[in-house]
Order: C-alpha cells, then sequence, then structure tokens
C-alpha cells in the first residue's frame, strides 16, 4: 500500500516571503499522481496544485510551485510572496493511475498535514 | 448542484444510535470517496465507489461502518451503535473518471457521540 508522509505538523512565514512544505510517499508504481490540497478553517477542501509522475517539468499554479524529486519519492509545495488568505492545512496526496498493483482502487491517500500560518 | 453536497452538516448522536450521513456527488462523476477526519489529524480513507464496480471497502473501520450507493449518484454512509471514538468530520468527494482529475470535496459532516 502507498504512504505519505508529511513531516511539519506546523509551519510559519511571514507575510510575502516564501515557505516550502515538504512531502515524501512510498510506492512500487512508476505511473502515478501527487496533489496538494488546502483546507481553510472552513473545512473545504480545495485543490492547490497536481503533478503527474510521468511529467519532468514541475507543476506551477501561480504563486504555487512543486519541487518533484521523483527518484527520492519527495513532493514539496514552494508557496512564494505567503499571503494572510494562504494559513490553511495543507495535504499532499497520492493515487494511483488505475487500481494499482496490489490490485486496490484508485483511492486518494494523504498525508497528515501541515498547519501552515502566516505571520502580519 | 454546483458542488459537493453533504447533509447534515453537524449531528449530535447519542452512543449506541445508528446514523446515516449523506453525499451527493457532482452530477456525472462516476468516483466518490469517504474520508474520515478526526480533529486535527489527516484524512483516513473509507471507502471509494468507481461507476458499477465494486466498492473498495478496506478503509472501513469495523462491521459497524457500511456505505451504499444508489444509481451511481448519492451515497449514504451508515453508522451503527455509534461509539464516542466516532466523533469525527467525515467527507465525501467524487471526481470525473481519470487519475489525474481534480477530486472535488463537500464541506463534511461533524459527527458527535455524546
Amino acid at each position: 500500500a502507498q504512504t505519505v508522509t508529511q513531516s511539519q505538523p506546523e509551519m510559519s512565514v511571514q507575510e510575502a516571503e516564501t515557505v516550502t512544505l515538504s512531502c515524501t510517499y512510498d510506492t512500487s508504481e512508476s505511473d502515478y499522481y501527487l496533489f496538494w490540497y488546502k483546507q481553510p478553517p472552513s473545512r473545504q477542501m480545495i485543490l492547490v496544485i497536481r503533478q503527474e509522475a510521468y511529467k519532468q517539468q514541475n507543476a506551477t499554479e501561480n504563486r504555487f510551485s512543486v519541487n518533484f524529486q521523483k527518484a527520492a519519492k519527495s513532493f514539496s509545495l514552494k508557496i512564494s510572496d505567503s499571503q494572510l488568505g494562504d494559513a490553511a492545512m495543507y495535504f499532499c496526496a497520492y493515487r494511483s493511475p488505475r487500481g494499482g498493483s496490489s490490485g486496490s482502487a484508485r483511492q486518494l491517500t494523504f498525508g497528515s498535514g501541515t498547519q501552515l500560518t502566516v505571520l502580519p | 448542484g454546483a458542488g459537493v453536497s453533504q447533509s447534515p452538516s453537524n449531528k449530535v448522536t447519542e452512543k449506541g444510535k445508528d446514523v446515516e450521513l449523506r453525499c451527493d456527488p457532482i452530477s456525472g462523476h462516476t468516483a466518490l470517496y469517504w474520508y474520515r477526519q478526526s480533529l486535527g489529524q489527516g484524512l483516513e480513507f473509507l471507502i471509494y465507489f468507481q461507476g458499477n464496480s465494486a466498492p473498495d471497502k478496506s478503509g472501513l473501520p469495523s462491521d459497524r461502518f457500511s456505505a451504499e450507493r444508489t444509481g451511481g449518484s448519492v451515497s449514504t454512509l451508515t453508522i451503527q451503535r455509534t461509539q464516542q471514538e466516532d466523533s469525527a468530520v467525515y467527507l465525501c468527494a467524487s471526481s470525473a473518471r481519470g487519475g489525474n482529475t481534480e477530486a472535488f470535496f463537500g464541506q463534511g459532516t461533524r459527527l458527535t457521540v455524546v
């Protein structure tokens, strides 16, 4: 089974500064998808960015970018020019492209999350 | 509706009672997921439905938990004989076909067992 690890339970960043959230995963598959989701206090999970493992180019979405290191099984999220509205819980997630080598369904597996505080 | 809808938003129940949580996914989405999120924790996978295939129930924590999806649309998560440790936020998500497609989440049901 795949596992996703976020080793930073909490992080803080000064407004307008840059912060990087770490995520590592364990899989025996060669093709898969990775996601970062944001969960503000409203509980609504929002997709921040996604990466397909077969693409070497790191995904970017405005102020959000990833550093995808496939060999190291690392998928970190960089937030540039941090804003107060970025304060939330951030979850890294893994998904197989199909049923997976173990036959399990294509579920989304989440890490334990990183609580990001943005300081004014 | 435009998004994933869950009801009720909050539910307080007495220990030992049964509860039903409802999820109305985005129209046309073939995949539906249920997750449980305990206070300050990550998302624990419960069950996954994909089209007409048999659901993946591997995450259900005990036989007190069950879920069904009628007509490939609305899903109901049922917890029988609730226990205090069942208290959590239950999140539902749906997505279209395709591994890289975004999963859209509802706002969850906060279940409190007293």
